[in-house]
């Protein structure tokens, strides 16, 4: 039961490119979530999807795009990556009555 | 702007001693405050997790302490081991569905217990 499964782990990227963070859980939830860690800043929502077909702004949602293809797949997009964006990015998932259950992590750089 | 703030960002504490994070929250519409362990490479953990219809919640060595009229909320760990040294995060929820469960987190106490 591999739970939250993150792809790639790591990725470094140069300024202006373009890419796709994914994430797919096997636990059948509802809710799929997207953050991003920085040092001192805790984890900071992007993104998230309630249900399937639907998808709310968080808290730090600009340069980002998602998309959430099924129930089981929520991805997160970086248009056009800034240096900015360099960060520890997780995604999360949960149901109704149960904590939100993490993914490990991917470590983006972006140059 | 943090809607929690946790303290303290760092600290060291001997095996067999009590580690104590502490955490505040702004948002009076929360109702759910879970406490989450990160080791590192890996995602955060719940840990053990709160509602505010009660003052303390216990398990094992973990205890939450919490002050609804002061807005703030504790971690305790009884009998600190070297396998507890990991990053803690507090954080904060409404369970209101329209709410989206979202969690706000404070930004983590790195803890290390020496042996």
């Amino acid at each position: 039961n591999a739970g939250v499964t993150q792809t790639p782990k790591f990725q470094v990227l140069k300024t202006g490119q373009s890419m796709t963070l994914q994430c797919a859980q096997d636990m059948n939830h509802n809710s799929m979530y997207w953050y991003r860690q920085d040092p001192g800043m805790g984890l900071r929502l992007i993104y998230y999807s309630a249900s399937e077909g639907t998808t709310d702004k968080g808290e730090v949602p600009n340069g980002y795009n998602v998309s959430r293809l099924n129930k089981r797949e929520f991805s997160l997009r970086l248009e056009s990556a800034a240096p900015s964006q360099t960060s520890v990015y997780f995604c999360a998932s949960r149901e109704t009555g149960d904590p939100q259950h993490f993914g490990d992590g991917t470590r983006l750089s972006i140059l | 702007q943090q809607q929690v703030k946790q303290s303290p960002q760092s600290l060291i504490v001997q095996k067999g001693g009590i580690s104590i994070i502490n955490c505040a929250y702004e948002n009076t519409a929360f109702d759910y405050f879970p406490w989450y362990q990160q080791f590192p490479g890996k995602g955060p953990a719940l840990l053990i997790a709160i509602r505010p219809d009660v003052s303390e919640k216990k398990e094992g060595r973990f205890t939450i302490s919490f002050n609804k009229s002061a807005k703030q909320f504790s971690l305790h760990i009884m009998d600190s081991q070297p396998g507890d040294s990991a990053t803690y995060f507090c954080a904060g929820s409404s369970m209101i569905k329209a709410a989206g469960n979202k969690l706000t987190f404070g930004g983590g106490t790195r803890v290390l217990v020496k042996p």
